[in-house]
């Protein structure tokens, strides 16, 4: 079954620093892979996706993500946090490749970021 | 630009009691989805909607929730008889046929009493 894994409950970097936030993921076939932003009392963000091509992905708010294959990771990155950053962030994938397939969040990481 | 939209923000309702969640997905979208998040935890799959019919359903999508598109703009899901543990955000989503990426909504905090 498809899933992905967020090691950490919580991210703290100080503002101006580049960030990271890990996801690691487990699929058969090629994974369809998102990360998704959730401000405080607000819905899921739609940040970027990985499909098929390039391994870095550029998505919203300076965001990147780099999709390594070898090690079954999906980082989200961004070289200069801002404290209007913090928030939670969800790794996801696609469940399976019916054309209503589902999405499978991973249980989400903290993003702190300090002025 | 087009958003998922949510009515109502919060709904507290009594245990046994019907409810219903609405929500307009974006216009052009065509798959619609209801997941939910109970405080501090995971975002889970309920449902989802193509064509007019239920394309897969988690097993918390018991005989007490069901999903209609009565128009060709609302999605609702109504829970027949509310129980604590039902209590949650509730998040509709859509997204377009050629795309896999969803767009969800604001959400409905529900909360059962």
């Amino acid at each position: 079954a498809q899933s992905v894994a967020q090691p950490e409950d919580q991210v703290n970097v100080a503002e101006g620093n580049p960030l990271t936030v890990k996801c690691t993921y487990s699929v058969s076939g090629n994974p369809y892979l998102f990360w998704y932003v959730q401000y405080p009392n607000r819905g899921l963000q739609f940040l970027l996706k990985y499909i098929t091509g390039d391994n870095l992905v550029k998505g919203s708010y300076g965001f990147e993500a780099e999709f390594n294959k070898s090690q079954t990771s999906f980082h989200l990155k961004k070289p200069s946090a801002l404290v209007s950053d913090s928030a939670l962030y969800f790794c996801a994938v696609r469940a399976s490749k019916s054309s209503a397939s589902k999405i499978i969040f991973g249980s989400g990481t903290r993003l702190s970021i300090r002025p | 630009e087009p958003e998922v939209t949510q009515t109502p923000s919060h709904q507290v309702t009594q245990m046994g009691q019907e409810v219903i969640l609405r929500c307009v997905p974006i216009s052009n979208h065509l798959y619609f989805y209801w997941y939910r998040q109970i405080l501090g935890q995971k975002v889970e799959f309920l449902v989802s909607f193509y064509n007019n019919e239920i394309s897969e359903k988690s097993e918390i999508f018991d005989d007490q929730f069901s999903v209609e598109r009565p128009d060709g703009s609302n999605f609702t899901l109504k829970i027949r008889s509310t129980k604590l543990e039902d209590s949650a955000m509730y998040f509709c989503a859509s997204r377009l046929a050629r795309e896999y990426e969803q767009y969800f909504g604001p959400g409905t905090r529900l909360t059962v009493t």
